[in-house]
C-alpha cells in the first residue's frame, strides 16, 4: 500500500441499508478526515480524527458515525443510508503538527443511495 | 459565517498564462491551500501560503494577501493536462479546511 486506500470505488446502495467506507493510510498520519463532495459545493468535512482513539464531528456529521481504533484506518458508517446521502466520499489524511498540515487524499468512493 | 468564493469557470488557452482568484471570510486563517483535482479524481496538493507573498513552483504559483483576504493560482505555459478543477481552502482557527466550491479550468488548443 502506498498513500490512501478506500474501498469500495463506488456502491449502489438501497435506502435504509447500513453501509461502511473503509479508509487505510501507511504514512503513520496522526490525522484523518471524512468529506463528501456534491457537485457545485465545496468539499464538505463530516467527521474528523486528530489521533487514534479520538474523533470529532465536522461541519455536516448527522447520518455518519467513525470510528478510528488505530492510526491506520479510519472507517465512515452510514447507519441508515438516506438518498441525500448520494455523493462522492473522499478520506484524506495530514501529519497534524507539521509544518504545514497537509492532506492527502485517497481515491475517493462514489455511493448512489436509491 | 464562513465563505470561500472562486470563479465556476475559466478557459484558457494552451501556451498562455491564467490567474485563479480566490477571496476568502474565515473565522481566523492558519494558511491557504491550492489544489488541482481532475475529473473523477481525488485532489491533490499544490501549493500552501501562510504568509504574505508569492510561492513559486515551477509553472505554478501561488499569491497571498492575508489583509484583502485574497489568493490567486497562476499558471503558465498551459498544457492540455492542466485541465481540471482548481480548489482553493482556508485553514480557520479551529484547524479546519474551509473549501471553496472549486475553478473548473478548460484548456483550449
Amino acid at each position: 500500500i502506498a498513500g490512501i486506500t478506500q474501498a469500495p470505488t463506488s456502491q449502489i446502495l438501497a435506502a435504509g441499508r447500513r453501509m461502511t467506507l473503509r479508509c487505510t493510510q501507511d504514512m503513520r498520519h496522526n490525522a484523518m478526515y471524512w468529506y463528501r463532495q456534491d457537485l457545485g459545493l465545496g468539499l464538505r468535512l463530516i467527521h474528523y480524527s486528530n489521533t487514534a482513539g479520538t474523533t470529532g464531528k465536522g461541519e455536516v456529521p448527522d447520518g455518519y458515525s467513525v470510528s478510528r481504533a488505530n492510526t491506520d484506518d479510519f472507517p465512515l458508517t452510514l447507519a441508515s443510508a438516506v438518498p441525500s446521502q448520494t455523493s462522492v466520499y473522499f478520506c484524506a489524511s495530514s501529519d497534524a503538527g507539521g509544518a504545514t498540515d497537509t492532506q492527502y487524499f485517497g481515491p475517493g468512493t462514489r455511493l448512489t443511495v436509491l | 459565517g464562513q465563505n470561500i468564493d472562486q470563479p465556476t469557470e475559466m478557459t484558457a488557452t494552451e501556451g498562455a498564462i491564467v490567474q485563479i482568484n480566490c477571496t476568502y471570510q474565515t473565522s481566523g486563517f492558519n494558511g491557504l491551500f491550492w489544489y488541482q483535482q481532475h475529473a473523477g479524481e481525488a485532489p491533490t496538493f499544490l501549493s500552501y501560503n501562510v504568509l504574505d507573498g508569492l510561492e513559486e513552483k515551477g509553472r505554478f504559483s501561488s499569491f497571498l494577501s492575508r489583509s484583502k483576504g485574497y489568493s490567486y493560482l497562476l499558471l503558465k505555459e498551459l498544457q492540455m493536462k492542466d485541465s481540471a478543477s482548481y480548489l482553493c481552502a482556508v485553514r480557520d482557527s479551529n484547524y479546519q479546511l474551509i473549501w471553496g466550491a472549486g475553478t473548473k479550468l478548460i484548456i483550449k488548443p
